[in-house]
């Protein structure tokens, strides 16, 4: 069964500090991972990795895909109150047909 | 572009009452899918269509029926609802490109809640 698993379920931390969002994923024949932000709407999309892009970065954040231990990581550095929110990371199934979500890291950054 | 668009935004029903969530949009995306979000839950894949005229469950497909008449709607009903499917309901669409994901993009959303 495809399962993706992300750490830990919540975090509270202050401005300024770095932050690591952790997502373990057990799925055959794996295709890609995706990390979205979800605010008090629906979420948005913020990195997809792949075989062929295992690093991506946009500003404060950025993402690393290891395939060999199945596993990726979402760093934000200098966080802001604006980061607050829920991020979600998804991966592919095997038949290509759906996208199976974590349940997701709660972030709050307090000022 | 609208991007992907729901209505209602929100919806109150009593057990038992069926309804309809719309679902539409306007990038000719061949992929769409729905989904529901409960607390702590993340987002558990309903429905989904890879195209007009097919459609298949996902892992929650209980209680709910889909079709796909056309590439830019996808409308989810719920034949008979009941309390357990109090849920923010989101309809997402992305470009079928084989087994390498691209981008999905997510509807605004629809809190249902059954009382």
């Amino acid at each position: 069964e495809d399962k993706v698993v992300q750490s830990p379920l919540s975090l509270v931390v202050h401005e300024g500090d770095t932050v690591t969002l952790n997502c373990s994923y057990e799925v055959t024949n794996f295709r890609s991972l995706l990390w979205y932000k979800q605010e008090k709407k629906a979420p948005t999309f913020l990195f997809m990795l792949t075989s062929s892009g295992i690093e991506k970065k946009s500003g404060r954040l950025s993402s690393i895909l290891d395939k060999k231990e199945l596993f990726s990581i979402l760093n934000i550095t200098a966080t802001q109150t604006g980061d607050s929110a829920v991020y979600l990371c998804a991966v592919g199934n095997q038949a290509g047909t759906a996208l199976i979500f974590g349940k997701g890291t709660t972030l709050s950054v307090s000022s | 572009n609208a991007g992907v668009t729901q209505t209602p935004k929100f919806q109150v029903l009593k057990t038992g009452q069926s309804m309809t969530l719309q679902c539409a949009q306007d990038m000719n995306h061949e992929y769409m899918s729905w989904y529901r979000q409960d607390p702590g839950m993340g987002l558990r894949l309903i429905h989904y269509s890879v195209g007009a005229g097919i459609t298949d469950q996902g892992e929650v497909p209980n209680g709910y029926n889909v079709s796909r008449s056309t590439t830019e709607d996808f409308p989810l009903r719920l034949l008979s609802a009941a309390p357990s499917q109090t849920s923010v309901y989101f309809c997402a669409s992305r470009k079928s490109s084989g087994r390498l994901y691209n981008e999905q993009f997510f509807g605004p959303g629809t809190r249902l809640t059954v009382l």
